[in-house]
């Protein structure tokens, strides 16, 4: 199985402030990487697929990058309305396996 | 509007079943593949199964192997999850979620349904 081990674990920001979140894949995953945003008491929502598209009606403060097996999520201006977990997840082969989380708050 | 609703959880006893479903609406639900994702209590995601379109290809964890069976009925346009002998590490939020095909992701997700197993 392909490991995906993700960092910081938790991560505080301020408001306006730009965030980056790490993902590295156990292999080479050709792009296929997704980020998603979970808030408190809801279901994660797609954010990034493909490593760098951004999904319809994301904010364009949100961007993704990578090759191979390194991945990043950038934040650029912080909002409170990000606060939330974040997760990356592979896409190239069952089975699909998640990053174990990044939980990022407002300082 | 793509909505995914999940019924079915509860409470249930360590080696007993529990079915779940999931009924998708705002979308042609026999085009897509579907997978199930569970969350335990304060922990992250944990890839359950996945279903093709047309049944034709299934996957499972191997957590779950032997013990759960993914299936759909594209005419009522349903997702179910039944699960057997199940363990108390089998508690958590189980969600439906829509596959993209083009991008290899997880789009669409509904709210999840609670399962716990403890006698």
């Amino acid at each position: 199985d392909i490991q995906m081990t993700q960092s910081p674990a938790s991560l505080s920001a301020s408001l306006g402030e730009t965030v980056t979140i790490q993902c590295q894949a156990s292999e080479d995953i050709y792009s296929g990487l997704a980020w998603y945003q979970q808030k408190p008491g809801k279901s994660p929502q797609l954010l990034i697929y493909g490593a760098s598209s951004l999904q319809d009606g994301v904010p364009s403060r949100f961007s993704g990058s990578g090759s191979g097996t390194q991945y990043s999520l950038k934040i650029s201006s912080m909002q409170t309305e990000d606060e939330g977990v974040y997760f990356c997840q592979q896409g190239l082969k069952y089975p699909f396996t998640f990053g174990s989380g990044t939980k990022l708050e407002i300082k | 509007e793509v909505q995914l609703v999940e019924s079915g959880g509860g409470l249930v006893q360590p080696g007993r079943s529990l079915k779940l479903s999931c009924v998708a609406s705002g979308f042609t639900f026999s085009n897509y593949g579907m997978n199930w994702i569970r969350q335990a209590p304060g922990k992250g995601l944990e890839w359950v199964a996945y279903i093709s379109s047309g049944s034709s290809y299934i996957y499972y964890a191997e957590t779950v192997k032997g013990r759960f069976t993914i299936s759909r009925d594209n005419a009522k346009n349903t997702l179910y999850l039944q699960m057997t002998s199940l363990r108390s590490e089998d508690t958590a939020l189980y969600y439906c979620a829509r596959y993209e095909y083009s991008s290899s992701t997880m789009d669409a997700w509904g709210q999840g349904a609670s399962v716990t197993v403890s006698s």
